[in-house]
């Protein structure tokens, strides 16, 4: 099942303007992470918050963690045509930390 | 060394038809997830091995999705009797002992005709 919505569903930005994506999921968390996927296949890692921080920051990315909100934020800045792909971001809520993903951003960065 | 590798890469197969889908893990990595990627679904929790045993199956969509992992390794996906709602790409994950980051296998496109 789905932890939560990300918005927006689909994003179109020009190359060097800031990108920001938001995730909200339903129950408590351990962390939070960041995958990034392309054509839809593999997904690759970005950047994981624990439910103990507020903000982290990795290269050109920005994520927070609003947990009294129960909401997540991932900004890419200046961003680049390669950075076109999939954003979702993931919840880990349990001891086996399995990962219970959000709907995802479709983020188009135009040359 | 390697990331996680999944084969086959495309799978096509009839209605009715059993597949088997493989998962190599990145060596050394005790934890493996399988998960399911589809249109109407969004990316969905399978199965969650740790070593060879699956302490959490609560992602299997029926009796007719099983998996096993041997020698704390390769672990195989299988579908029996495949139904069009089968249809989706199967992505396996593995994860080291202590650390929550999940590396992702490029995904096995099944499609039932």
């Amino acid at each position: 099942s789905q932890q939560g919505e990300e918005d927006p569903q689909a994003l179109s930005i020009q190359e060097g303007e800031n990108a920001t994506m938001n995730c909200s999921y339903k129950t408590s968390i351990n962390n939070l992470q960041w995958y990034r996927q392309n054509s839809g296949r593999g997904l690759v890692h970005l950047i994981l918050i624990r439910s103990n921080e507020r903000e982290k920051h990795s290269g050109r990315l920005r994520v927070t963690l609003d947990t009294s909100k129960k909401s997540s934020s991932l900004l890419i800045t200046a961003s680049r045509a390669a950075d076109t792909a999939s954003y979702f971001c993931a919840t880990v809520s349990g001891s086996n930390y399995k990962l219970t993903f959000g709907k995802g951003t479709l983020l188009t960065v135009n040359p | 060394g390697a990331g996680v590798s999944q084969s086959p890469s495309n799978k096509v197969t009839e209605k009715g038809k059993d597949v088997e889908l493989r998962c190599d893990p990145i060596s050394g990595h005790t934890a493996l997830y399988w998960y399911r990627q589809s249109l109407g679904q969004g990316l969905e929790f399978l199965i969650y091995f740790q070593g060879n045993s699956a302490p959490d199956k609560s992602g299997l969509p029926s009796d007719r999705f099983s998996a096993e992992r041997t020698g704390g390794s390769v672990s195989t996906l299988t579908i029996q009797r495949t139904q069009q709602e089968d249809s989706a790409v199967y992505l396996c994950a593995s994860r080291a002992q202590g650390l929550s980051e999940q590396f992702f296998g490029p995904g096995t496109r099944l499609t039932v005709l």
